[in-house]
């Protein structure tokens, strides 16, 4: 069975720092995803970067960068130049695929809590 | 510029009663999903549906029925509530393909006394 593993409960970072936040994941597939969500105190769960099995490059988006080392599974989330705003619990998820049509569902790991100091 | 909708935002039951969660999409997602959100434990797939007219069970069915309604909307009924069924839950929808993102609700918190 696929599972998703975030070891770290909490982290904090001082402003305008980078921070790694880390997920291991366990899948027999030769073809999955990996997806990361912020989670603001305001509950709402926002979308912030994904990197599928089979792309070479490591995903980035903006501020947000995924270390995706295949061999390790691992797919640890760095976030460059913290802001005050990236306080939030972070889930890493992975894509299970459903059926043959391509619709998927996503495994979601416990989540780390970051805070960001000034 | 909705996304996922959901109603009620916050709602308190007493056990044995019923409720059904409103949850409506207006991107013309194919597949739409029910989670739950527990402390400490991520969020749980409670059901989901691949494209209207089909439903499937996820990992935490029990206690929970669905109807997807048409494409826009799916809603999640508790037919008898327990206090185990507290809990945040979650709306999402997403269009088919490997690198598509579920696109979430802002959720419904929900307790059951």
């Amino acid at each position: 069975a696929q599972k998703i593993t975030q070891t770290q409960p909490g982290m904090f970072v001082q402003e305008k720092e980078a921070v790694t936040l880390d997920c291991t994941y366990d899948t027999s597939d030769q073809s999955y995803g990996l997806f990361w969500y912020k989670q603001p105190s305001s509950g709402e769960m926002i979308f912030l970067i994904y990197q599928g099995s089979y792309d070479e490059q490591n995903a980035t988006e903006g501020r947000y960068s995924l270390n995706f080392q295949k061999a390790r599974k691992s797919a640890n989330l760095v976030i460059s130049a913290s802001q005050l705003g990236d306080s939030a619990m972070y889930f890493c998820a992975m894509r299970e695929v459903l059926g043959s049509g391509g619709y998927n569902k996503l495994i979601f790991g416990a989540g780390t809590r970051l805070a960001v100091h000034p | 510029n909705a996304g996922v909708t959901q109603t009620p935002k916050f709602q308190v039951l007493k056990t044995g009663q019923s409720m059904t969660l409103q949850c409506a999409q207006d991107m013309n997602h194919n597949s739409m999903y029910w989670y739950r959100q527990d402390p400490g434990m991520g969020l749980r797939l409670i059901y989901y549906s691949a494209s209207e007219g089909t439903t499937d069970k996820g990992e935490v069915p029990n206690g929970y029925n669905v109807s997807r309604l048409n494409k826009r909307e799916f809603s999640l009924r508790l037919e008898s509530a327990a206090p185990s069924q507290t809990s945040v839950y979650f709306c999402a929808s997403s269009e088919w393909g490997s690198g598509q993102p579920q696109h979430f609700g802002d959720g419904t918190r929900l307790s059951i006394l």
